[in-house]
Order: structure tokens, then C-alpha cells, then sequence
């Protein structure tokens, strides 16, 4: 069965520093997004993309963060000097028609 | 914006019992919801779509009240494997997903 595949599993960085998180969506799905969920918190969106823009973007998703497609199959989230609060559990998830939303494993970022 | 309400619980419940979490969400133009599980420090997994009026599929039955804008989940013949963190999910007109916090369930031998 297809899965969402996220890479790195864990990531530690150091506050002020720049990660890239990366997804492998779904082959055939057109829809892409990112969510976060901080330690005990509720899953929360970040951003919608379709079509190679963005279609959707919460208020967290601020100038710190960027997304981008950068081939055919990657899908890339980019958070600029991270802040402590940033650290979380981030999750991509694919959707097909933009509906039922499929989710991978998460990275979990630590910022120190 | 007050967005999908859930009781955290936690639900404790004998295995083989029957169990119902409710939901309830703000937006009456939203159309499309879903349930979702969490285990401990996974991912969301897709349990069921609630479009129209419900859904069922084997123990699981989800229904949609508009009136009272709530959803609710039902699990018959609770299995030990049935024990996690069950999320409701609205989406809105703009294809957002709006998760509420989560109710916690644990089915006990």
C-alpha cells in the first residue's frame, strides 16, 4: 500500500539555524500539505499546496516558512532561523482529490 | 475561531464494550468531516469519512447532525487494539483540515 515517507525522522538543531523537512507524498495524489503538532497539543495546519502554489496557509505559516515541490516527487518544508517554539512534530500528508488526507510518520524537531 | 470541540476523556472501557465519542464543530457551512487515530507519537490515520448523513464500516459506525453541527464515532465490540487517541476532523470550504484535540481511549482486558 502507498505511503507518505518523511525524512529525517528526528532532527535537532540549534535556535537560529535553517532545516529543510523533507516528504515523499503519495504518487498519484495532488494535493500536499503540512501540519504541526507540539508535544500534547492538537494537530494544527500550516499550509495547502496544489498545482505547484500555495493554496492555503494558516497563520502560524509565517514568512519563516517556506514550501516548495522541487521535482516530481519531493515536497519540502523550510523553516528559517528556528525558534525554540518551532519544536514539534511536523507531519505531511497527501490528499488525492483534496479530501481524505494521508499522513507520514512525522519528523520530530528539536530546537535547543 | 472557535473550530471542533471534543471530550478529551480519557474513556477507560471493558473489551467488548460499546463505546460513543461526540464532537461538535462552529462552522455550518463546512461539509465534509473525518475521524481519525492517533497511537502514541504517530501519525493521524484514517478511520472514516462522515460526508452526508453517516458512515459504517464493520464496528465503527460515524453519523453527522447538522442540526446541532456535532459528529459522533461509535465503536461496538471494543477490541484492545482499539485503545488510542481518536481525532475529529472538519474541513473547511477552503479544503483546510481544523482537528480537535483528541479523545483519548483505552480499552481495558
Amino acid at each position: 500500500e502507498p505511503e507518505v515517507t518523511q525524512t529525517p525522522s528526528h532532527q535537532v538543531t540549534q535556535m537560529g539555524q535553517e532545516v529543510i523537512l523533507r516528504c515523499v507524498p503519495i504518487s498519484n495524489h495532488l494535493y500536499f500539505y503540512w501540519y504541526r503538532q507540539i508535544l500534547g497539543q492538537k494537530v494544527e495546519f500550516l499550509v495547502s499546496f496544489y498545482n505547484n502554489e500555495i493554496s492555503e496557509k494558516s497563520e502560524i505559516f509565517d514568512d519563516q516558512f517556506s514550501v516548495e515541490r522541487p521535482d516530481g516527487s519531493n515536497f519540502t518544508l523550510k523553516i528559517r532561523s528556528t525558534k525554540l517554539e518551532d519544536s514539534a512534530m511536523y507531519f505531511c500528508a497527501s490528499s488525492i482529490l483534496g479530501y481524505e488526507q494521508y499522513f507520514g510518520p512525522g519528523t520530530r524537531l528539536t530546537v535547543t | 475561531r472557535k473550530e471542533v470541540e471534543q471530550d478529551p476523556g480519557p474513556f477507560n472501557v471493558p473489551e467488548g464494550a460499546t463505546v460513543a465519542f461526540n464532537c461538535t464543530y462552529s462552522n455550518s457551512a463546512s461539509q465534509s468531516f473525518f475521524w481519525y487515530r492517533q497511537d502514541c507519537r504517530k501519525e493521524p490515520k484514517l478511520l472514516m469519512s462522515v460526508y452526508s448523513s453517516g458512515n459504517e464500516d464493520g464496528r465503527f459506525t460515524a453519523q453527522l447532525n447538522r442540526a446541532s453541527q456535532y459528529i459522533s464515532l461509535l465503536i461496538r465490540d471494543s477490541k484492545l487494539s482499539d485503545s488510542a487517541t481518536y481525532l475529529c476532523v472538519e474541513m473547511n470550504t477552503g479544503n483546510q483540515f481544523y482537528f480537535g484535540t483528541g479523545t483519548s481511549l483505552t480499552v481495558i482486558p
